[in-house]
């Protein structure tokens, strides 16, 4: 089992919509990350979260560390946002900062 | 632009030879993150270099090793390359060992 699962693993949504991509973890992390890769290949950082909730533009992500589970959220959807999104955590290892990844959720959105 | 800059982009090769992949992280960014981003097992953390030593190490197979330099560039050769290395190697950096990691845009290693 993957320390880091995302679901769904593939979503399509029309232009407006709202999205959510779900991630959850099943060991002591320090801090969660959501990243955005395009069909080029680069990856974007757009959140790192260790509690609450962060917004930046049309983007959110929450974090309960209590559950063991973070969400993004994005408002307003549109055919840019189309991409891979991946959840990763870093786990719990001292002084070091390793990235754990979940599988991604590749998401299209369509006019 | 991260500020993450990693050369070549590509690089194709054939089976049983080597390969030296550079990154150069963002200034002032004292830690380069190794990642490998292979079609049958998404992405993997490979190693962590802070500020010249090794900090953390993952996935990283016998045949590969990396260092960072006094200027805080960063290399991962990868030796008796085989198929199944073939993928997009990434960069990451962050100001302190903790810190958000920002990526480079890669490199797509093709081995023949």
């Amino acid at each position: 089992k993957n320390e880091v699962e995302q679901s769904p693993q593939n979503l399509t949504a029309q232009e407006g919509e709202f999205i959510t991509i779900n991630c959850s973890y099943s060991v002591g992390i320090s801090a969660l990350h959501w990243l955005q890769q395009h069909p080029g290949g680069g990856i974007v950082s757009l959140f790192m979260l260790s509690s609450g909730k962060k917004k930046h533009g049309r983007l959110i992500a929450t974090i309960n560390i209590q559950e063991k589970h973070s969400s993004l959220h994005i408002t307003a959807s549109h055919p840019r946002d189309s991409a891979v999104y991946i959840c990763a955590a870093t786990l719990n290892t001292g002084t070091a900062s390793k990235l754990t990844f979940g599988t991604g959720t590749r998401l299209q959105v369509t006019l | 632009d991260s500020g993450v800059t990693q050369t070549p982009k590509h690089l194709i090769t054939a089976t049983g030879q080597r390969v030296t992949l550079r990154c150069s992280p963002r200034s002032g960014d004292l830690s380069v993150y190794w990642y490998q981003q292979s079609l049958d097992q998404g992405l993997q953390f490979l190693i962590q270099y802070y500020n010249g030593e090794e900090r953390a190490k993952g996935n990283i197979l016998e045949r590969f090793s990396a260092q960072q330099f006094p200027d805080l560039h960063s290399e991962l050769n990868l030796s008796s390359l085989e198929l199944g290395d073939s993928a997009l190697y990434f960069c990451a950096s962050s100001v302190v060992a903790l810190g958000e990691q920002f990526f480079g845009p890669g490199t797509r290693l093709t081995v023949l």
